[in-house]
């Protein structure tokens, strides 16, 4: 069955950088991409980017843009997101997801169980 | 930038049907705008129901179906039932190749 586990829950202090990862399973990990969605407390969700697990291609919202790195490690089918600069608005639940593109579709399925980055002083 | 829309909250009775929609600040959807429609109760991931406009995911009972409806995608739920209360989001795919997710509907089923 597939399945996106992420690492664990990080605090972080203003200014500084972190690293989420996503180890996927049950499917063949180059034929999809990831997406990474974030949800402040109480808030909506926010489509940060994506990354081909095929061809490393990514695509990031403007809002992140310059700040954030999306990786892929096809040898552990892990998916990593790197956040620098960090600043107490990025405080927030952060989700990978599989994205699939195909013939007349584009969508995500399966999501991780999300990790809850803080950023305080 | 451009802003999806959607209804922040909807009540439905158990039982009855509800239309959820995922609009444009400007412009109509349009199944080339891909929407997905995603269920979200407190403290958990979101669980992927509906995805290109009217495909249903794996597992997800026929109660719930997509659309479009006049110049937006839209969400039927019929026969709500009480575990159908969630806060439901859609999101569209944009030319430019990002995604954008709407505010998000809290559904009460009372």
């Amino acid at each position: 069955q597939v399945q996106l586990v992420q690492s664990g829950a990080e605090v972080k202090k203003p200014g500084a950088s972190v690293k989420v990862s996503c180890k996927a399973s049950g499917y063949t990990f180059t034929t999809y991409g990831i997406s990474w969605v974030r949800q402040a407390p109480g808030q909506g969700l926010e489509w940060m980017g994506c990354i081909s697990a095929y061809n490393g291609n990514t695509k990031y919202a403007q809002k992140v843009q310059g700040r954030v790195t999306m990786t892929t490690d096809t040898s552990t089918s892990t998916a990593y997101m790197e956040l620098r600069s960090l600043r107490s608005d990025d405080t927030a639940v952060y989700y990978c997801a599989r994205d699939a593109v195909v013939p007349g579709a584009r969508y995500r399925d399966y999501w991780g169980q999300g990790t809850l980055v803080t950023v305080s002083s | 930038q451009t802003v999806v829309t959607q209804e922040p909250s909807f009540s439905v009775s158990p039982g009855g049907t509800v239309i959820l929609t995922c609009g444009l600040s400007s412009g109509s959807v349009s199944t080339s705008y891909y929407p997905s429609w995603y269920q979200q109760t407190p403290g958990q991931a979101p669980r992927t129901l509906i995805y290109s406009t009217n495909t249903r995911s794996p597992g997800v009972p026929d109660r719930f179906s997509g659309s479009i409806l006049g110049n937006k995608a839209a969400l039927t739920i019929a026969g709500a039932q009480a575990d159908d209360e969630s806060d439901y989001y859609c999101v569209l795919y944009m030319s430019s190749g990002i995604w954008v997710f709407g505010g998000g509907t809290k559904l009460t089923v009372l």
